[in-house]
C-alpha cells in the first residue's frame, strides 16, 4: 500500500530538548515537504527537498533542521531554538518539485511540557 | 498565485449532493484549480484538480466555468465521513522556479447532517 507515514502521532518536548519527527514515503516521489499548521490557520512551509541530498528553507525554517539522505525519508528536527514549537506538523511529497499534486501524511502533533 | 474565495461553512444532508463553490476571478491561463480536504486532526487529502475542462474521479467532480473565474466541487452522495474543511487552491504547475508551497486559505467547513 503506497503512501506517506509519519511518526509518532503525538510527541512531547521538554524545554531545551531537540526532537525528531519521522516522515517516510514509498511513492517513489522525488520531492518532499514539511509544513506547520497552527490552530485555525493554513499551512506554512518549513523546508522542502527536491532530490536526495538537497533541501531548501521555506518561510519559517528558523529553529528547524532537516536531512535527505534517502529518497524515501525526510526527517525534521525541532531544535531548542524553536521557541514556540507546539503545532501540527505535516509532511508531504510530490512526484517532482514542479508537479504540484502534493500528497500528505497523517501528521504529528508536537506539544511542549 | 490567484486568490480564492470560499464560503466559510455549508451543511448538506447525508446522501445528497454537496456542491462547494470557489471564486478565483484573477486566475491566469496557466493556473490549475486544486481541491483538498482536511478532516479534523488529519493531514490534508488531495481530491481533484483541473485546468479548464470538467473533471471526475472516484471521489468527486470538478466543474469549472467557461471563463474559469469560478468552480464547483461536487460530492455526489455525501456521507458523514465527508465532514471536513475543503480547500480550493489555484496553482501553476510545471513552472520553473515556481514557489513550492501550497497556500491554503480558510476553506469551507462542510458538515454532513444525518
Amino acid at each position: 500500500d503506497g503512501g506517506i507515514t509519519q511518526s509518532p502521532k503525538y510527541l512531547f518536548r521538554k524545554e531545551g530538548q531537540n526532537v525528531t519527527l519521522s516522515c517516510e514515503q514509498n511513492l517513489n516521489h522525488d520531492a518532499m515537504y514539511w509544513y506547520r499548521q497552527d490552530p485555525g490557520q493554513g499551512l506554512r512551509l518549513i523546508y522542502y527537498s527536491q532530490i536526495v541530498n538537497d533541501f531548501q528553507k521555506g518561510d519559517i525554517a528558523e529553529g528547524y533542521s532537516v536531512s535527505r539522505e534517502k529518497k524515501e525519508s525526510f526527517p525534521l528536527t525541532v531544535t531548542s531554538a524553536q521557541k514556540n514549537p507546539t503545532a501540527f506538523y505535516l509532511c508531504a511529497s510530490s512526484l517532482t518539485s514542479s508537479r504540484e499534486t502534493q500528497y500528505f501524511g497523517p501528521g504529528t502533533r508536537l506539544l511542549v511540557l | 498565485d490567484a486568490k480564492t474565495t470560499q464560503p466559510p461553512s455549508m451543511d448538506c444532508a447525508e446522501g445528497r449532493a454537496a456542491n462547494l463553490p470557489c471564486n478565483h476571478s484573477t486566475i491566469s491561463g496557466n493556473e490549475y484549480v486544486y481541491w483538498y480536504r482536511q478532516i479534523h486532526s488529519q493531514g490534508p487529502q488531495y481530491i481533484i484538480h483541473g485546468l479548464k475542462n470538467n473533471e471526475t474521479n472516484e471521489m468527486a467532480s470538478l466543474i469549472i466555468t467557461e471563463d474559469r473565474k469560478s468552480s464547483t466541487l461536487i460530492l455526489p452522495h455525501a456521507t458523514l465521513r465527508d465532514t471536513a474543511v475543503y480547500y480550493c487552491i489555484v496553482r501553476v504547475i510545471n513552472a520553473v522556479g515556481s514557489a513550492r508551497q501550497l497556500t491554503f486559505g480558510s476553506g469551507t467547513q462542510l458538515t454532513v447532517l444525518p
